[in-house]
């Protein structure tokens, strides 16, 4: 069966330092995979996806970037944190009928 | 492009009460439609999905939605509510064929009295 993974679980930065966030997948391969943020008391914002290796596309203009450097690995980064990256990341890889499988989600806090 | 609208923020309800989740989608394309149970500081987690087969849709935990494209809705249903099913719930919408296009409603946070 497939499972997703991300890691840390938390994370508390300070603003203007590095971010890096990991999401692998098992059990599928080629899988589409999915970026989104979840603001407190918000829906999902889809942040960047991939439907292969090295192949990103951003859906809104951010502070963060995205990579994709082995076919079930999906990365998040930035450079410097802002204040308003603060959030729920959450990554998601989908089946053949679109529906999206959820990693358990990252909790950054940026100070 | 497609949408889904969530009809009410927070809903509650005592335990062992109909529970009523309102969702309304726009597309332009017969849609794929999902509801998605999220718990606290938790990735969501799918309840049931409609694929253009059966219109009445069951899921787990007791959920069932019923896709009515008369009305463009997928209310999500539970007969009998229980204290477990606290939780954020989040309607969905996507085309076929569109793997990267799925819309998410804002989310309904569903409290359960005991």
């Amino acid at each position: 069966s497939q499972t997703i993974h991300q890691w840390p679980a938390t994370l508390v930065q300070p603003v203007g330092s590095p971010l890096s966030l990991e999401c692998t997948v098992e059990g599928t391969s080629n899988p589409n995979l999915y970026w989104y943020r979840q603001a407190a008391g918000r829906g999902l914002q889809l942040l960047f996806y991939s439907v292969g290796i090295g192949q990103i596309s951003s859906e809104v203009p951010q502070n963060l970037s995205a990579s994709r450097p082995q076919d079930r690995q999906f990365i998040l980064s930035s450079k410097k944190l802002l204040l308003s990256d603060s959030g729920f990341y959450l990554c998601a890889w989908t089946s053949s009928y679109n529906e999206q499988f959820f990693g358990p989600g990252t909790r950054l806090t940026v100070l | 492009a497609q949408s889904v609208t969530q009809l009410g923020s927070h809903v509650s309800v005592s335990e062992g009460a109909l529970v009523l989740l309102r969702c309304n989608y726009s597309s332009s394309v017969p849609p794929y439609l999902f509801w998605y149970v999220q718990y606290p500081n938790q990735g969501l987690q799918l309840l049931l999905k409609y694929t253009s087969a059966a219109t009445l849709v069951k899921g787990i935990n007791g959920f069932e939605a019923e896709f009515k494209k008369s009305e463009t809705s997928f209310h999500l249903t539970k007969p009998s509510a229980h204290m477990s099913d606290a939780a954020e719930y989040f309607c969905a919408v996507s085309v076929p064929y569109n793997n990267n296009d799925m819309r998410f409603g804002a989310g309904t946070r569903l409290t359960v009295k005991p």
